[in-house]
């Protein structure tokens, strides 16, 4: 299995609601990651887990909260996010941190 | 300070076209290079790493200058199917064993029959 998954491909909120992205990876891969992408920009690095300790925290707002359960899952909490928090939302993992990153198909967000 | 810039796109050009991109880096002591391809509303993926002395595969070959502080990125026989966004990715050094992926903004191809 060569894939890193995420759930949900398409998500619509409101500013109010509080919902949670998944990532998941069964490569044995020791880092994950979470980017934000918006549209004709590169991806931005929020958050780096290695050995499912939280190692990088690219002073993201606390409203995402990112929780790695164990080694193959990443979840990104959201809650209270603004409109210009739309984007798509990457993960990705590598063997270990600074290694080559694959990425999942990403979860297309929207803040009404 | 742009830690990683790409050229200017976008490149329109015609099937058969061989196409070159060019990516510059900031800090010496970056450690690995990658460039990515992502399709329109798609992932990045992965299409080559980089190294010193230089690697093909297939149409495309990657070039790496540490000296200079240059990465390059040959595509020859453009396809239809190569039109995408090609991204220069650096791993960089900020102390401790870590690093992570600094993109640069990517480059827009497009192929035209």
């Amino acid at each position: 299995d060569t894939e890193v998954t995420q759930t949900p491909k398409h998500l619509v909120m409101g500013m109010t609601n509080k919902k949670s992205l998944k990532c998941e990876q069964h490569m044995g891969h020791r880092a994950m990651y979470w980017y934000k992408q918006k549209a004709k920009k590169p991806p931005e690095l929020m958050f780096v887990y290695s050995y499912e300790k939280l190692s990088i925290n690219e002073s993201v707002p606390s409203r995402f909260s990112p929780e790695c359960p164990n080694s193959s899952l990443l979840n990104l909490h959201l809650h209270a996010l603004q409109p210009e928090d739309s984007a798509l939302y990457l993960c990705a993992s590598s063997q270990d941190a600074g290694g080559r990153e694959f990425f999942g198909p990403g979860t297309r967000l929207t803040v009404l | 300070r742009k830690e990683v810039e790409q050229d200017p796109g976008p490149f329109n050009v015609p099937e058969g076209a061989t196409v070159a991109f060019n990516c510059t880096y900031s800090n010496s002591a970056s450690q690995s290079f990658f460039w990515y391809r992502q399709d329109c509303r798609k992932e990045p993926k992965l299409l080559m790493s980089v190294y010193s002395s230089g690697n093909e595969d297939g149409r495309f070959t990657a070039q790496l200058n540490r000296a200079s502080q240059y990465i390059s990125l040959l595509i020859r026989d453009s396809k239809l199917s190569d039109s995408a966004t090609y991204l220069c990715v650096v791993i960089g050094d900020y102390g401790g064993s870590q690093g992570n992926l600094i993109f640069g903004k990517g480059t827009k191809l497009s192929v035209k029959p």
